[in-house]
């Protein structure tokens, strides 16, 4: 089993949509979550941090389960400009995990 | 936020040759330092940690003596790719945190280097 498994995808949407991608993770230990955006041929840049309470950012929302090993973030009428790859990262024992990340398509 | 760079960004050089890629941290000192590897379409795959003065640790899987790391100031770590192959080619990105605790978050990435072996 990976150590962290996201939806496939790839998801197509249109502008305005509201689409969610779910993580799960396979090492309960874990203590640190994030949600990182990866354009094509760059490197990956942190979208949000996750905590166990829930976090909203703009459009964003991310939700942590630790009963369930599970994350999702949910993005809100979506824009053009979040075409992308969405990847799930859990920190290791002294590193961080990738998940193999879902790719996004924002349609007008 | 934290500034990471990579040299080169982009490198093609022929099989059998030994390519180096510079990870340096701009503006704070990384006692950490991680190198990655990602094949079109995949994940980011982890493939040594490195603490400043010691020796990296290799994931499994990855041949250290294929892929030589240095990590021998607190701002710089190299990646040497010995020997390459067409298959050694691959998007490298190493990233670098401050502390040594798993707590000091976050990690920076670099750019990323493009490495093709023709």
């Amino acid at each position: 089993r990976k150590e962290v498994e996201q939806d496939p995808g790839p998801f197509n949407v249109p502008e305005g949509a509201t689409v969610a991608f779910n993580c799960t993770y396979s090492n309960s230990a874990s203590q640190s979550f994030f949600w990182y955006r990866q354009d094509c041929r760059k490197e990956p840049k942190l979208l949000m941090s996750v905590y166990s309470s829930g976090n909203e950012d703009g459009r964003f929302t991310a939700q942590l389960n630790r009963a369930s090993q599970y994350i999702s973030l949910l993005i809100r009428d979506s824009k053009l400009s979040d075409s992308a790859t969405y990847l799930c990262v859990v920190n290791g024992n002294n590193d961080m995990r990738f998940g193999a990340g879902t790719r996004l398509t924002v349609k007008p | 936020g934290a500034v990471v760079s990579q040299h080169p960004s982009w490198v093609i050089c022929k099989s059998g040759t030994s390519v180096k890629i510079e990870c340096r941290s701009l503006d704070f000192q990384a006692t950490t330092m991680f190198w990655y590897r990602q094949f079109p379409k995949q994940s980011l795959m982890l493939m040594a940690t490195s603490n400043e003065g010691s020796k990296a640790t290799y994931e499994q899987g990855v041949e250290k003596d294929k892929f030589l790391i240095n990590h021998a100031s607190l701002t710089l770590s190299t990646l040497t790719v010995t020997s390459a192959h067409p298959e050694d080619s691959s998007f490298y990105i190493c990233s670098a945190r401050e502390g040594l605790a798993v707590s000091s978050y976050e990690q920076y990435f670099g750019p990323g280097t493009r490495l093709t072996v023709t």
